[in-house]
């Protein structure tokens, strides 16, 4: 069964920085592409960012662009959201999503980032 | 940048046919996806590739894309189908949803 667990979420302040992993199982890590997406509360979905099987190319929204950094490890089967300099607008839940071609297969539990002072 | 525009919110009586749409510049050009949200709870793909569906998705789940819209349509609704439901599309390398349409089953 596929699996997507992220954590790392909680309570920082402005401008400060956090890194959200996304623990994978259940499928073969190494060959799909994956992504994360975030919601503000109360708001819609906001694709943030993906990147390719083996870490060489990777994407993202202009308004993380330059802040935010995808990355991730095969061999622990683990995705990663490197956020710095993070904003107010950037309180949200952050889902990590397995991609097939074009689609977000499955996607994780989410994870709650706030930032305030 | 790429905007794609759904309507807000779709009443529609239990049994009868839902219609969502998502509006976007040649969208049709484009593949589309669907995404299912319940209060609560992760998005779930409800179709992919403009009309695919995903195993485990009920028949009543179609959709098509063509010109500047993408439409969902949902056969025989049911009370569960009540959710939030959102398109997404690719535009170079950057993915774009929809605002989002709340379906409420009345």
């Amino acid at each position: 069964e596929v699996q997507l667990v992220e954590s790392g979420g909680g309570l920082v302040q402005p401008g400060g920085s956090l890194r959200l992993s996304c623990a994978a199982s259940g499928f073969t890590f190494n060959t799909f592409w994956m992504h994360w997406v975030r919601q503000a509360p109360g708001k819609g979905l906001v694709w943030v960012s993906r990147i390719n099987t083996d870490g060489s190319s990777t994407s993202y929204a202009d308004s993380v662009k330059g802040r935010f950094t995808i990355s991730r490890d095969n061999a622990k089967n683990t995705l990663y959201l490197q956020m710095n300099s993070l904003r107010a607008e950037d309180t949200a839940v952050y889902y990590c999503a397995m991609g097939v071609s074009e689609r977000l297969n499955r996607w994780g539990q989410g994870t709650l980032v706030t930032v305030s002072s | 940048s790429y905007e794609l525009t759904q309507p807000p919110s779709v009443s529609v009586s239990p049994g009868q046919t839902a219609s969502i749409t998502c509006s976007g510049d040649k969208l049709g050009h484009k593949y589309v996806c669907w995404y299912q949200q319940k209060p609560g709870q992760s998005p779930v793909l409800v179709i992919y590739q403009d009309n695919k569906r995903p195993s485990g998705i009920p028949e009543r789940f179609s959709g098509s894309n063509s010109g500047n819209t993408a439409t969902l349509t949902i056969s025989g609704t049911q009370t569960m189908d009540e959710a939030e439901y959102y398109c997404q599309a690719w535009d170079s390398s950057t993915g774009v949803f929809g605002g989002g349409t709340k379906l409420t089953v009345l």
